[in-house]
């Protein structure tokens, strides 16, 4: 049981460019998350999805588009990238009727 | 606006002490409170998780202390390990919100040997 992978593990962007993390889980949970991670702030929530086809903002959504073709997948894009959006990133799941989260290992980005 | 507080941002500890990570909430409309742990390189995993009719949990050598007056929790690592050290964050989330956790600010917590 994989449970949630995220690829890629490292990566590194130059200003403008664009990318897209992936995220997908094998436990068929409804709910997915995206989060970053920065010194200090703890773990901030981007985006988030309670099902396919259904997408939400999170705490600091700008520079960033999430969708949801299937229950599996949640890709996260980063369109135009910036500095400041050199993180750690995470991608989450949990059942619907469940409580607890399960997190990816997480991609480290970096815009020069 | 940080919905969670928490502190201390960092802890040192020596082998068989008591941790303590406190966290502060301001929604009152939270009805979970979960902290997570993680290892460096690795993505954050539930250690213990607690709702607000109870006022504690206990699991092992962890325990979180719940004061829903104050709007504050805590956790409390006993016999402190130094494969205790590690990030810890709490929680929240609303009830009609899966998957919308909002995290604290993290505590790095270092268990000297």
């Amino acid at each position: 049981n994989a449970g949630v992978t995220q690829t890629p593990k490292f990566q590194v962007l130059k200003t403008g460019q664009s990318m897209t993390l992936q995220c997908a889980q094998d436990m068929n949970h409804e709910y997915m998350s995206w989060y970053r991670q920065d010194p200090g702030m703890g773990l901030r929530l981007i985006h988030y999805s309670v099902g396919a086809g259904i997408t939400d903002q999170g705490e600091v959504p700008n520079g960033y588009n999430v969708s949801r073709s299937t229950t599996e997948d949640f890709p996260l894009r980063l369109l135009s990238a910036a500095p400041s959006q050199t993180s750690v990133y995470f991608c989450a799941s949990s059942p619907l009727q469940g409580t607890e989260a399960f997190f990816g290992q997480g991609t480290r980005l970096t815009v020069v | 606006q940080q919905q969670v507080k928490q502190s201390p941002q960092s802890l040192i500890v020596q082998k068989g002490g008591i941790s303590i990570i406190n966290c502060a909430y301001e929604n009152t409309a939270f009805d979970y409170f979960p902290w997570y742990q993680q290892f460096p390189g690795k993505g954050p995993a539930l250690l213990i998780a607690i709702r607000p009719d109870v006022s504690e949990k206990k699991e092992g050598r962890f325990t979180i202390s719940f004061n829903k007056s104050a709007k504050q929790f805590s956790l409390h690592i006993m016999d402190s390990q130094p494969g205790d050290s590690a990030t810890y964050f709490c929680a929240a989330r609303r009830g009609n919100q899966g998957g919308k956790l909002i995290f604290g600010q993290g505590t790095e917590l270092s268990v000297k040997p």
